[in-house]
């Protein structure tokens, strides 16, 4: 498998429901960021979480990082019909903040059924 | 809140022709950089460009493809004759010293005829 890559592919639920979408790479990586992309619009930041952190919090999302398995995991909590969109990972493998390349996943498209 | 802009918001060619795409980055932002998602794949790096200069390119970015920062603001990814393949959404990013996160801009749409 390629670096970054997201399951399930596509993911529908309800309205209120909780959306877990998975992210695995393949190499060591400094830190791992989630992005949302609404249809055919520009990335989104949505959170950061570093190499030496297990787990983060922003809102509604929570973000867990396991470097043993190189996998991470988006968790959105009472989810609403505005939360529909894809959702990718996105690693560096550098230190150098502000200065290194991003490499993205294949994505999660999202859909939130009202 | 900053955002980086880009324009045009669409653009149409003819195979062969030359395009520029522009972005304005977020203004204290140092590092500058073009991605790209041909429709339905992933968002694929092309260049990062720091201090006026290339600081790291993909494969994908060969010589029909330059950057520039002609002046305090804008930041360019012209590619000189285009290709089929070159349709896709061009993003430009920035970030400032010390973070990792990036500003997106919201794309360039290229349909090359």
């Amino acid at each position: 498998s390629q670096q970054g890559e997201e399951d399930p592919q596509a993911l529908s639920i309800q309205e209120g429901e909780n959306a877990t979408m998975n992210c695995s790479y393949k190499t060591s990586i400094n830190n791992l960021q989630w992005y949302r992309q609404n249809s055919g619009r520009g990335l989104v930041h949505l959170i950061l979480i570093r190499s030496n952190e297990r787990e983060k919090h922003s809102g509604r999302l929570r973000v867990t990082l396991d470097t043993s398995k190189k996998s991470s995991s988006l968790l959105i909590t009472a989810s609403r019909a505005a939360d529909t969109a894809s959702y990718f990972c996105a690693t560096s493998d550098s230190s150098n903040f502000g200065n290194e390349k991003l490499t993205f996943g294949t994505g999660t498209r999202l859909t939130i059924i009202p | 809140e900053p955002e980086v802009t880009q324009t045009p918001s669409h653009q149409v060619t003819q195979m062969g022709q030359e395009v520029i795409l522009r972005c304005v980055p977020i203004s204290n932002h140092l590092y500058f950089y073009w991605y790209r998602q041909i429709l339905g794949q992933k968002v694929e790096f092309l260049v990062s460009f720091y201090n006026n200069e290339i600081s790291e390119k993909s494969e994908i970015f060969d010589d029909q493809f330059s950057v520039e920062r002609p002046d305090g603001s804008n930041f360019t990814l012209k590619i000189r004759s285009t290709k089929l393949e070159d349709s896709a959404m061009y993003f430009c990013a920035s970030s400032g010293p010390g973070t990792a996160t990036r500003g997106f801009g919201p794309g360039t749409r290229l349909t090359v005829t």
